[in-house]
């Protein structure tokens, strides 16, 4: 079974704070895709990252930084020096079978963030 | 940049009643989802689409439910009985390959009275 768990439901943070959130998954399949969305108030689906099994080197894109850890099954995101702007729900997903054509993503529950001045 | 449309934006429906929802995938694009989002909750995955055949559906994805790519560019998620608990977001997606990512519409906000 393919799980993605998000055990922040909501967190609070005032503007220029650092704020992680976490995600952990399940997967019994050797390829897998993980992904990071971003849903703001307005309610669309916003792509922000993917990653693959194989490659678990962090990334960084500007305030922006995920950390893949295999051995522990997460893909924690962090946002360095929060702002307004960034509250949102935050939602991991996950990509597995990747040998069967058009695969679904798995979502977590998402993490409300809310960022105040 | 290019996007995936979705109309209308909010559709009122009848319990009982057939409703379809409309999506214009990305133009190059070769893959088509249809997800829902319950108010507050995650969200979930329909069924996906692929070379005009259902790659994959959800346990959500019964008789009711039906997709169609009726021409080159319009891809359809129909309701044939809409019930009260069918109230939610649908949004559709679309992607170049399997396990890119998808690039989302903005939603139908799908509402049953």
């Amino acid at each position: 079974a393919q799980k993605v768990t998000q055990a922040q439901t909501e967190i609070s943070v005032v503007e220029k704070e650092d704020v992680t959130l976490d995600c952990v998954y399940e997967t019994r399949d050797t390829t897998y895709y993980l992904f990071w969305y971003k849903q703001p108030p307005s309610g669309e689906l916003v792509f922000l990252i993917r990653r693959n099994s194989f490659d678990e080197q962090n990334e960084i894109s500007g305030r922006y930084s995920w950390n893949f850890q295999k051995s522990t099954s997460s893909f924690n995101f962090t946002i360095t020096a929060s702002q307004v702007v960034d509250s949102a729900v935050y939602f991991c997903a996950l990509s597995a079978r990747a040998n069967q054509a058009g695969t679904a993503l798995i979502f977590g529950k998402g993490t409300t963030l809310s960022v105040s001045s | 940049e290019p996007e995936v449309t979705q109309t209308p934006s909010h559709q009122v429906t009848q319990m009982g009643q057939e409703v379809i929802l409309r999506c214009v995938p990305i133009s190059n694009h070769l893959y088509f989802y249809w997800y829902r989002q319950i108010l507050g909750q995650k969200v979930e995955f329909l069924v996906s689409f692929y070379n005009n055949e259902i790659s994959e559906k959800s346990e959500i994805f019964d008789d009711q439910f039906s997709v169609e790519r009726p021409d080159g560019s319009n891809f359809t998620l129909k309701i044939r009985s809409t019930k009260l608990e069918d109230s939610a977001m649908y949004f559709c997606a679309s992607t170049t390959g399997n396990n890119q990512p998808q690039h989302f519409g903005d939603g139908t906000r799908l509402s049953i009275l």
